[in-house]
């Protein structure tokens, strides 16, 4: 069966800060992934997506990134963190672009 | 453009009754998919059902069901007999197979079952 892992599971860093954050998907080849952030009142915003390794789109601009340097393997960064990058980050994999996404268990992310 | 909207923001009801969450979508493509998740405490989305928008088929799981209507761009969901596990925050979620391509999520509905 297939898994999603995240980590870490809460992370609190200054402003200014790097980040990374990496998610794993285990018992599937070449999923579709996905970066998600819900902010406080539960809205869930779609940062960036992935049909394959080296393939990034981005769906809103922000000062994050996403890499994906193996096939099953999405990291979300950042150079400088601002207090507005605060809130809970899902990673996601589907077997496609029109198929129900699976999400992992979330990273609470608190910039000070 | 895409949108789903939860109305309902927050609903309690007692366990063993029946809820009624709704869920009312746009979209101006024909091939479209609508989604279910369930969101616990915990903060994990958990899928809970996908029906294409060819399929107005209703479709019951356990004391969970689905009511799908293209004429009212509704996708209901119910739960019969709640239990307080059920407490959740529950978001309908809308694939388009147009350009967007993208799951549009509704702002959620949290569910509160009291003992």
């Amino acid at each position: 069966s297939q898994t999603i892992h995240q980590w870490p599971a809460t992370l609190v860093q200054p402003v200014g800060s790097p980040l990374s954050l990496e998610c794993t998907v285990e018992g599937t080849s070449n999923p579709n992934l996905y970066w998600y952030r819900q902010a406080a009142g539960r809205g869930l915003q779609l940062l960036f997506y992935s049909v394959g390794i080296g393939q990034i789109s981005s769906e809103v601009p922000q000062n994050l990134s996403a890499s994906r340097p193996q096939d099953r393997q999405f990291i979300l960064s950042s150079k400088k963190l601002l207090l507005s990058d605060s809130g809970f980050y899902l990673c996601a994999w589907s077997t496609g672009l029109l198929y129900e996404q699976y999400f992992g268990p979330g990273t609470r992310l608190t910039v000070t | 453009a895409q949108k789903v909207t939860q109305a309902q923001t927050e609903i309690s009801v007692v366990e063993k009754e029946d809820v009624t969450l709704d869920c009312v979508y746009e979209t101006r493509d024909t091939t479209y998919y609508l989604f279910w998740y369930k969101q616990p405490p915990s903060g994990e989305l958990v899928f809970l059902i996908r029906r294409n928008s060819f399929d107005e088929q209703n479709e019951i799981s356990g004391r969970y069901s689905w009511n799908f209507q293209k004429s009212t761009s509704s996708f209901n969901f119910t739960i019969t007999a709640s239990q307080v596990v059920d407490s959740a925050v529950y978001f309908c979620a809308l694939l388009s197979s147009g350009s967007a391509r993208q799951l549009t999520f509704g702002s959620g509905t949290q569910l509160t079952v009291l003992p």
